[in-house]
């Protein structure tokens, strides 16, 4: 079975801080994926990569970084977290054109 | 902007009737399509995906898509209350990335 794991369930900072959300996914899939869910938004692409060191901006990157060193690997990164960027944070990989994996997610708050 | 719309409910249906959940989207180059269940405080699982004309059935879950009229359904039969969850339809767009667009998804509530 597909495995897409994430270093936190729910985490809390405080305003300012840089936080780092991890997923590991262990089935070699290329492209990765992070999401925020909102109640009433639905899921919003943040930033996704389809190959090592390759990314690409979603609808709402503003805020945020990310890094793939390793295939397996896709970090997200909140430069200073602010309290606007209080959601659950998903992360998911997939072959090209077929289904997404999901991981547990993380629910951040930023006081 | 490319669009996935759902109707954001709740679906009511009592245990045993057919739920069904409706799905329209705006690229009409679309070939890839997917619904997810998403259960409350939990992150959303693949229930069937549908690439071409038709219906795909798979136990008590049938996928229906029309490319001309550009909707994609999902038929949940003999609906139990284990099925009430969030229901997210996913249209994947072709090209070099394949990044999907989700619908808002549709709140499924079955009753006994």
């Amino acid at each position: 079975d597909v495995k897409v794991t994430q270093s936190s369930r729910y985490l809390v900072k405080r305003t300012g801080e840089k936080v780092f959300l991890e997923c590991v996914q262990d089935m070699d899939h290329e492209n990765m994926f992070w999401y925020r869910q909102d109640p009433g938004l639905g899921l919003r692409l943040i930033y996704f990569s389809y190959d090592v060191k390759m990314k690409e901006k979603g609808d709402i990157p503003e805020g945020y970084s990310v890094s793939r060193e390793k295939k397996e690997r896709f970090s997200l990164i909140l430069e200073s977290a602010s309290t606007n960027q209080t959601s659950m944070y998903l992360c998911a990989s997939s072959e090209r054109g077929n289904e997404q994996f999901f991981g547990p997610g993380t629910r951040l708050t930023v006081l | 902007q490319k669009e996935v719309e759902q109707n954001s409910g709740p679906l009511s249906v009592p245990e045993g009737a057919i739920a069904s959940l409706n799905c329209t989207y705006s690229d009409r180059v679309s070939q890839s399509f997917f619904w997810y269940r998403q259960y409350s405080g939990k992150s959303p699982e693949l229930i069937m995906s549908i690439y071409s004309n038709g219906d795909k059935e798979d136990g008590r879950f049938t996928a229906q898509l029309n490319k001309a009229s550009q909707y994609v359904s999902l038929l949940i039969r003999d609906s139990q209350p284990s099925d009430s969850a969030t229901y997210l339809c996913a249209v994947n767009r072709p090209g070099g990335s394949y990044i999907p667009t989700f619908g808002r998804g549709t709140s499924l509530i079955v009753h006994p």
